[in-house]
């Protein structure tokens, strides 16, 4: 079945660059997401982006999508305290409207 | 603007007793319906999801059932609680039909004691 993994912890520095990464197995991927989840809230849609794109900036958000490796990644640019949370990739294909969610990158900004 | 709701926000119960989380969506109409428990390895699971009042498919067999008496209301219960049921339970709504992205509520933490 269709899979999605993450590195489970990133940490940098406050001010620096963060860099999420994410792959995904389904070649049929139609759509693919990044989720924020702060502590003891619910999952949060920061962005999403079609198969057929290779990025999509917004604000301080750069996702790059190489659909031949079948890897998106997540850049936040100027990394505040406040960008401390889990982030989940998630993707869906055409015919399933139901997203694959990885297991979420937990990210540490420390000052 | 569309807002889902969830209750009760937490929730401790002891093993055995019934179960019942409801979730609320506001603003839209006919949205698909989903229920995920995220335990603490962080993933989610999906364990319910529904189409249209009425219409349920089930991802997990286990203790837990799903209803959706109304267009946006969803109802998570169970019968017979188990300490393995303590989680924190998220529902979710997305557009149906459209770019399938979806939308969470606060979420419930149940504790099972």
């Amino acid at each position: 079945g269709e899979d999605v993994e993450q590195s489970l912890f990133l940490s940098v520095r406050e001010g620096d660059s963060s860099v999420i990464n994410c792959t995904y197995t389904d070649s049929s991927s139609t759509y693919l997401y990044w989720y924020k989840q702060e502590p003891g809230a619910g999952l949060q849609l920061l962005t999403y982006i079609f198969s057929n794109m290779d990025m999509k900036q917004d604000q301080r958000l750069t996702v790059l999508l190489n659909k031949k490796d079948k890897h998106l990644s997540l850049r936040i640019a100027d990394t505040q305290t406040g960008d401390s949370a889990i982030y989940f990739c998630a993707e869906s294909s055409g015919g399933s409207y139901i997203p694959t969610f990885g297991r979420g990158t937990s990210l540490i900004v420390h000052p | 603007s569309q807002t889902i709701h969830q209750w009760p926000a937490t929730l401790v119960q002891p093993v055995g007793s019934p179960l019942s989380l409801e979730c609320t969506v506001e603003g839209t109409s006919n949205p698909n319906l989903y229920w995920y428990r995220q335990a603490a390895g962080r993933g989610l699971q999906l364990l319910f999801y529904s189409v249209g009042i009425g219409q349920i498919s089930s991802e997990v067999p286990q203790n837990l059932s799903a209803s959706r008496p109304q267009d946006r209301q969803f109802i998570l219960s169970s019968k017979k609680l188990l300490l393995s049921d303590s989680g924190f339970y998220l529902c979710a709504w997305s557009k149906s039909p459209g770019v399938y992205e979806q939308y969470f509520g606060p979420g419930t933490r149940l504790t099972v004691t």
